[in-house]
């Protein structure tokens, strides 16, 4: 079936570095991807989304790369600080366009002093 | 704050029992998803509602339901509980048109 899955359940980096948090998508129909980041005791939180038709797109200290000839998409956090430490998790549209969310099983970025 | 709102944050119940949940949308947005999140399932879509019509269904039991009304608020009624239905239960919203969903605090339910 379909699925979504991160290579790395736990990514320890020391604060002010760049983090890496990759993800493997299955689903070749998908043409939406999103990442969330979700803190302890708290809903999923956006970062970042990108269309098929995109193979980079940029946001405030995040950069989303797209290889659809692989399935890949990972999510670079530049000058990682404490905040960013939590679960990120990837997720695709599936099916064509349709707006239910595929999610991965989510990478834990832990930011070490 | 996304904007979304749920109650309650917390239910604490029994197997066998009903439950329902309250999501409201951000002002505007028309659809709304819910999503089950458990520690061996993972993010898991349950069912989309687009201006009070079922839109998409994902793996849903036949023991939960859900409603979107007049007013874009949306309830999702679980029954029968099992143990195993104990989870974090998030309600997302998005604006017509965009992918982007805007998730909720969650209600954490518990069933014992």
């Amino acid at each position: 079936g379909e699925s979504v899955g991160l290579h790395l359940p736990t990514l320890s980096v020391q604060e002010g570095d760049n983090s890496i948090i990759n993800c493997a998508y299955s689903n070749s129909a998908s043409d939406y991807f999103i990442w969330y980041k979700q803190e302890s005791g708290k809903g999923p939180q956006f970062i970042i989304d990108i269309r098929s038709n995109m193979d980079k797109r940029q946001g405030q200290r995040v950069t989303v790369l797209l290889n659809k000839t692989v399935k890949h998409l990972s999510l670079q956090i530049a000058a990682t600080q404490p905040g960013d430490s939590a679960v990120y998790f990837c997720a695709e549209n599936g099916e064509g366009g349709g707006n239910k969310l595929t999610f991965g099983t989510g990478t834990q970025l832990k930011v070490e002093l | 704050d996304s904007g979304v709102t749920q109650t309650p944050k917390h239910l604490i119940t029994a197997t066998g029992q009903r439950v329902t949940l309250r999501c409201s949308p951000r002002s505007g947005d028309l659809s709304v998803y819910w999503y089950q999140q458990s520690l061996d399932q993972g993010l898991q879509f349950l069912i989309q509602y687009y201006n009070g019509e079922e839109r998409a269904k994902g793996n849903i039991l036949e023991r939960f339901s859900a409603q979107q009304f007049p007013d874009l608020h949306s309830e999702l009624n679980l029954s029968s509980l099992e143990l195993g239905d104990s989870a974090l239960y998030f309600c997302a919203s998005s604006p017509r048109g965009y992918n982007e969903q805007f998730f909720g605090p969650g209600t954490r339910l518990t069933v014992l």
